[in-house]
């Protein structure tokens, strides 16, 4: 499966904890875009880098959020002393950047459930 | 006010129905436009992409864009159970994309 890959798919942690995702993207995409969606809601944006480097943070991730993508490959999203507000599907999405090939594709998404 | 606005649903139509859903948006400067199927607990799985104003075919699925209105709409014509999803509109923002919250669509066998 050649799609984007994420882990894991469920996690549930207590309040205060720190917990971390990991993204694979598609293999020649070289964009990857992490979105948080809550019940009910379309996905959110909040930060996308172009290769190694962070091009842009929403204003929604807070200092307790922090994103890498250390070789340009796969990407981590650490979110520390979580709290109940931090609960919610988090998706990872990749896509080139050649012209009329930008399309977004996701993964499955990462669950997090803070009790 | 939020840039793309979309009725949430849900919306129950019988096997076989033509369903319309529709968005709306604020921002003229989107100019691409595309149309995700979300099930349940799943990620967003891309449907339809479209630039500018227009229409576009794809088997049962038509997209249709109305830059003049910031009104776009996507068709599905003898809707089956397996079209039982949330459907997103999204357009692009430069390089990211500004979702709808998904309209739930529930095709009766």
């Amino acid at each position: 499966d050649t799609g984007v890959s994420q882990n894991p798919r469920h996690k549930i942690t207590k309040r205060g904890q720190n917990v971390t995702f990991r993204c694979d993207p598609i293999s020649e995409h070289n964009r990857l875009y992490w979105y948080r969606q809550t019940l009910g809601q379309g996905p959110e944006f909040l930060t996308y880098f172009q290769n190694e480097a962070q091009l842009e943070k929403s204003r929604l991730l807070s200092d307790r959020f922090s994103a890498e993508r250390p070789k340009g490959s796969f990407s981590t999203l650490e979110i520390q002393r979580t709290e109940q507000g931090d609960s919610a599907m988090y998706l990872c999405a990749s896509s080139s950047d050649r012209v009329g090939e930008e399309k977004l594709f996701f993964g499955s998404g990462t669950q997090l459930s803070v009790l | 006010q939020k840039e793309v606005e979309q009725d949430p649903g849900p919306l129950s139509v019988p096997e076989g129905a033509i369903v319309s859903l529709n968005c709306t948006y604020s921002n003229s400067a989107f100019q691409y436009f595309m149309w995700y199927r979300q099930y349940s607990r799943k990620g967003p799985e891309l449907l339809m992409y479209t630039y500018s104003s227009g229409n576009k075919e794809d088997g049962r699925f038509t997209a249709q864009v109305d830059k003049s209105s910031k009104y776009i709409s996507l068709f599905i014509r003898d809707s089956q159970p397996s079209d039982s999803a949330t459907y997103l509109c999204a357009m692009d923002s430069s390089y990211k994309l500004i979702f709808g919250s998904g309209t739930r669509l529930l095709v009766r066998p």
